[in-house]
């Protein structure tokens, strides 16, 4: 079964520097998606950014990136310039090609401080 | 374009007491998903939907229901409501066919079972 490990319940960060939260999944599948999910107070589940298993290359979506290290079955999430609105709850998430369900892992408290 | 969207977004039920949750999307996705989200845990899947007239469980689905007759359409039945389903529930849709496996989230339902 494959399953998705978040060791940080929380972190915090100042505004305008660098955090980065850790991801960890298990699997037995060579083919399959990772994703980051924010969920600010207002509870709605806001895609971050997602990633290939296939793909070699690091998704970038602005000031968020990750470091996909396949072998070692680690995805970390890092926030560059880190702003009050990033603050929220930050779910890793994995699933398989073809529409299977999300495994989530139990999430990471985000705090930014002015 | 409203994306997902689910009614009630608030509800307090009695114990035995029945309802069902609405989910609709605009997106002509094929794939449609319910989840629940637990205090302080990740999303955890109760039912998925691959196409119109097919429906199957997921992680948790015992006391729940669904049915799919349109593409537009999933709602989800709790028939006898217990203090356990005290949860947000969150509805989801994808369409993998495009190439990507996003899920995109409603705003989820809370409910309280007292």
């Amino acid at each position: 079964a494959q399953t998705v490990t978040q060791s940080q319940p929380e972190m915090s960060v100042q505004e305008a520097e660098t955090v980065t939260l850790s991801c960890t999944y298990d699997t037995s599948e060579s083919d399959y998606y990772l994703f980051w999910y924010k969920q600010p107070p207002s509870r709605q589940m806001i895609l971050v950014i997602r990633q290939e298993a296939y793909k070699q290359q690091n998704a970038t979506e602005n000031r968020f990136s990750v470091n996909f290290q396949k072998a070692a079955k680690s995805f970390s999430l890092k926030i560059s310039d880190s702003q009050l609105g990033d603050a929220a709850m930050y779910f890793c998430a994995y699933n398989i090609w073809v529409g299977s369900r999300l495994t989530f892992g139990e999430g990471t408290q985000l705090t930014v401080n002015p | 374009n409203a994306g997902v969207t689910q009614t009630p977004k608030f509800r307090i039920l009695k114990i035995g007491q029945s309802m069902t949750l609405q989910c609709a999307q605009d997106m002509n996705h094929n794939y449609m998903y319910w989840y629940r989200q637990d205090p302080g845990m990740g999303l955890k899947l109760i039912y998925y939907s691959v196409g119109a007239g097919i429906t199957d469980k997921g992680e948790v689905p015992n006391g729940y229901n669904v049915s799919r007759s349109t593409t537009e359409d999933f709602p989800l039945r709790l028939e006898l409501a217990a203090p356990s389903q005290t949860s947000v529930y969150f509805c989801a849709s994808s369409y993998p066919d495009s190439g990507t496996d996003t899920q995109y989230f409603g705003p989820g339902t809370r409910l309280t079972v007292l």
